[in-house]
């Protein structure tokens, strides 16, 4: 069955500590991925995606992730965390790409904290 | 951007009664509109896909008859909560996806938090 992996439910990091968060999919066929972030009490927001071309992606607010197909992983990292970077993470693959009825399927979520 | 709404942000109601949830896309036409739910720190539970005009599909475990879900139109989607029970208290997301360019993009809703009492 096609599937979503976040390895870590919960990190904790400190200002301006660098930050890897691990998303893996089963599937061998062609994929779209995503990255959305949940702030508290807020609705997702999307930080970045891939769809065909370099594998490093960049987004927003310092965000960038980097599809390994040999993997099959799309982490997100970014290299300083701020406070304000507290929030919910998600991964979310559309399995097959441009298929227009197949939906999102969203990893569990990463809760990142931030602390100074 | 492309954005979607949903109407009411948050409801609260009494355990038995309906609730109608709206998703809208309102600056472009959505062929395929999903509908997930939220349980409190977990994450987005896919419910249904619909498309416009036909019957939406829904997951496992899923009671069609609870949960209504009509597209009428292509840029609107409601999802009704039928005879809602306090298990049913939850976030509701929608999301559309658009047509030609924006066929690729899931563009979400900010939500509907239901309370049944």
């Amino acid at each position: 069955a096609q599937s979503v992996s976040q390895h870590n439910h919960h990190v904790i990091l400190s200002e301006a500590a660098s930050l890897e968060l691990g998303c893996n999919y089963s599937y061998g066929g062609t994929v779209n991925l995503f990255w959305y972030v949940q702030y508290p009490g807020q609705h997702l927001q999307l930080l970045l995606k891939y769809f065909s071309g370099d594998p490093l992606v960049k987004g927003i607010k310092g965000f960038e992730a980097e599809f390994i197909k040999s993997k099959f992983s799309f982490n997100l990292r970014k290299p300083s965390v701020q406070w304000s970077d507290t929030a919910e993470y998600f991964c979310a693959v559309n399995f097959g790409g441009n298929s227009g009825n197949t939906p999102l399927v969203f990893g569990k979520g990463t809760r990142l904290s931030v602390i100074a | 951007g492309a954005v979607v709404s949903q109407h009411p942000s948050r409801v609260i109601c009494k355990s038995g009664t309906s609730v109608k949830i709206e998703c809208r896309s309102l600056d472009f036409q959505a062929t395929t509109m999903f509908w997930y739910r939220q349980f409190p720190k977990q994450s987005l539970m896919l419910m249904a896909t619909s498309n416009e005009g036909s019957k939406a599909t829904y997951e496992q475990g899923v009671e069609k008859d609870k949960f209504l879900i009509n597209h009428a139109s292509l840029t609107l989607s409601t999802l009704t909560v039928t005879s809602a029970h306090p298990e049913d208290s939850s976030f509701y997301i929608c999301s559309a996806r658009g047509t030609s360019g924006r066929a690729n993009e899931q563009f979400f809703g900010p939500g509907t938090r239901l309370t049944v009492l």
